[in-house]
């Protein structure tokens, strides 16, 4: 089975702390994805990789950046962290043209 | 008009019963399309997957696209509790996966 392991499951920040939500995959997947989740707005997607060192924005990378330095670990960071980015937090992961897989989210509450 | 349309509910029904969950989507590129189940406090979880028209069946679980009309569908027979989650319709041409907002169900016993 694929598994995606999110660093934290919960988390508090207080605004204009600089915040890291970590993610690793053991499946040695190409692809990987950061998105959010709020109520009523659905799953958006944030960045994502096609490939080790590359990014891609998504839909609102905004207050947002990435790094992927390793196949298997996408990191996401909040440069200055805001109140408006308390959300859940999900990392997924595919390769070969499969599905995504996600991870069990972060819960991040930004104070 | 948003690419993936899905009825947020939420939906209650009384176990034992037939669940229609159904998705519309506007881009004939689209070609693949998954369910994917979401319990409380969890990460989404695929359920289903098929790349074509036509239905899939697993277990309790069926799948129905219709690319003519742009229809997707997850039919639940014989619900149980356990099947309370949101529930989200995803698809894809060779893009990200595009997700609809998800429906809300709740399995009464």
């Amino acid at each position: 089975d694929v598994k995606v392991t999110q660093s934290s499951r919960y988390l508090v920040k207080r605004t204009g702390e600089k915040v890291f939500l970590e993610c690793v995959q053991d499946m040695d997947h190409e692809n990987m994805f950061w998105y959010r989740q709020d109520p009523g707005l659905g799953l958006r997607l944030i960045y994502f990789s096609y490939d080790v060192k590359m990014k891609e924005k998504g839909d609102i990378p905004e207050g947002y950046s990435v790094s992927r330095e390793k196949k298997e670990r996408f990191s996401l960071i909040l440069e200055s962290a805001s109140t408006n980015q308390t959300s859940m937090y999900l990392c997924a992961s595919t390769g070969g043209g499969w599905p995504q897989h996600f991870g069990d989210g972060t819960r991040l509450s930004i104070l | 008009q948003k690419e993936v349309e899905q009825d947020p509910g939420p939906l209650s029904v009384p176990e034992g019963a037939i669940v229609s969950l159904n998705c519309t989507y506007s881009n004939s590129a689209f070609q693949y399309f998954m369910w994917y189940r979401q319990y409380s406090r969890k990460g989404p979880e695929l359920l289903m997957y098929t790349y074509s028209s036509g239905n899939k069946e697993d277990g309790r679980f069926t799948a129905q696209v219709d690319k003519s009309s742009k229809y997707i569908s997850l039919f639940i027979r014989d619900s149980q509790p356990s099947d309370s989650a949101t529930y989200l319709c995803a698809t894809s041409g060779n893009t990200p996966l595009v997700f609809g907002k998800g429906t809300r169900l709740s399995v009464i016993a």
